[in-house]
């Protein structure tokens, strides 16, 4: 597709369960971010790919979560003993400059309930 | 501590009315972004400013980076129920990839 792709676009689960969220990124794009959005804010840093490796991983709140993007293209956000905190919707974005954010192409974002 | 204030924080107006919303910081900013929100999408890039005092115009919405490049505004004339979404602005420091994000401002036109 021409634009971000986020998978999937709803996911429910149980507190304690483990979550997967995917992002496919524009083609080509090298950098690629996700980010936490709750209702009424604004997008939350978690973490920075350029390539294949997390450039900046700072925004991570814990380490439940971690996210990997092995050969430079798509990217899975993991997040084990899901709490009831992490709801929200995940947004991931990709753009294709290494020098600066430029302008960043955002997915539709995948919302996570915790119940 | 928030680094980029947006106030007001939700604005709601009638059809034809004039409006501005702020982005505000007491850092410098290499760059500013807005970005606009609508419901269930992604945010969508409208402008970046780049040089202190920029005016930027897309149709009817102007944007301005202050002189010190620390602070942008947004006014919208005439506004119209399209124009109904959450006006994000994020600013970039020293040009890395960081963006630091605004919470936004959630804007209603009502007809």
């Amino acid at each position: 597709g021409a634009g971000v792709s986020q998978t999937p676009s709803n996911k429910v689960t149980e507190k304690g369960k483990y979550v997967e969220l995917r992002c496919d990124p524009i083609s080509g794009h090298t950098a690629l971010y996700w980010y936490r959005q709750s209702l009424g804010q604004g997008p939350e840093f978690l973490i920075y790919f350029q390539g294949t490796g997390a450039a900046d991983d700072s925004g991570l709140p814990n380490d439940r979560f971690f996210a990997v993007r092995p050969e430079g293209s798509v990217s899975t956000l993991k997040i084990q003993r899901t709490e009831r905190g992490d709801s929200a919707v995940y947004l991931c974005a990709s753009s294709s400059g290494p020098t600066g954010p430029g302008e960043l192409f955002f997915g539709e974002g995948s919302r996570l309930t915790v119940l | 501590t928030q680094l980029l204030e947006q106030s007001p924080q939700f604005l709601s107006i009638q059809e034809g009315e004039n409006l501005t919303v702020y982005c505000n910081s007491s850092s410098v900013f290499s760059s500013l972004q807005w970005y606009r929100q609508e419901p269930g999408e992604g945010p969508v890039l409208l402008v970046t400013v780049v040089t202190g005092g920029e005016v930027k115009k897309l149709k009817r919405l102007t944007f301005q980076f202050g002189d010190a490049r620390k602070d942008s505004s947004l006014h919208i004339t005439a506004a119209q129920p399209g124009d109904t979404g959450l006006y994000l602005c994020a600013g970039v420091r020293d040009s890395n990839y960081q963006l630091i994000w605004g919470a936004g401002t959630k804007l209603i036109i009502k007809p």
